[in-house]
């Protein structure tokens, strides 16, 4: 296992479409997280899952974005309706819990760069 | 919410210095300080974190500090090299709850000049 996957790398779309994008964590994970990453700034906080379940959303994350982790593996980020606003680095990171210790590091991949004219 | 910052957005230093790039949060229930190197078309890679726990932390030319009474830490770079050129952010754990979530500083493009 070489970390975290995402793809596709880039994504060109017109607005008003749909997008899909797909995320594999690093196998042992059982946490996975979607970021939004925008230019000249630290990524966003969008949503998270602990196994199949996704356990928070972020305000960011408006009814037209889903996430969805159905097996606990691979997770997938839709954007309905793409906007031009939407166009940023979408980055999935995993990690998986030490016992004891609530807060710790995670593996981002290489990130999704959505563009939408 | 938690509010991270960082200084300065832009460090230029020669090859063999030393960098500095210091951070502010605003959660005093933040207990969980990583900081990430991002280079160019890449995620963000953990080089190094702290927790609240400790004052200071080292990793071979890399070390970070941590204030919790003035809610800042820092990162510190010795002996720069020229790979160690990429947009540094730190980020802060938004409160203790054990969920993991980050709040990121707009980060620091840290130049090192041959």
């Amino acid at each position: 296992d070489t970390g975290v996957s995402q793809d596709p790398r880039h994504k060109i779309t017109k607005r008003g479409q749909n997008v899909t994008f797909r995320c594999d964590p690093i196998s042992e994970h059982n946490r996975l997280y979607w970021y939004r990453q925008t230019l000249g700034q630290g990524p966003e906080f969008l949503t998270y899952f602990q196994n199949e379940a996704q356990l928070e959303k972020s305000r960011l994350l408006s009814d037209r974005f889903s996430a969805e982790r159905p097996k606990g593996s691979f997770s997938t980020l839709e954007i309905q309706r793409t906007e031009q606003g939407d166009s940023a680095m979408y980055l999935c990171a995993s990690s998986f819990p030490t016992r004891g210790r609530l807060n710790y590091g995670y593996t981002f991949g290489s990130g999704t760069r959505l563009t939408v004219v | 919410g938690e509010n991270v910052e960082q200084h300065p957005s832009t460090l230029s230093v020669q090859e063999g210095d030393s960098a500095v790039i210091k951070c502010t949060y605003s959660d005093s229930a933040s207990n969980y300080f990583p900081w990430y190197k991002q280079e160019l078309g890449k995620g963000p890679q953990l080089i190094i974190d702290i927790r609240s726990n400790v004052g200071e932390k080292k990793d071979q030319r890399i070390a970070v500090t941590l204030n919790k009474t003035a809610k800042h830490f820092s990162l510190h770079i010795t002996e720069t090299q020229p790979e160690d050129s990429a947009v540094y952010f730190c980020a802060a754990s938004i409160g203790n709850y054990g969920n993991n979530r980050l709040a990121f500083g707009k980060g620091n493009q840290v130049v090192v000049i041959p």
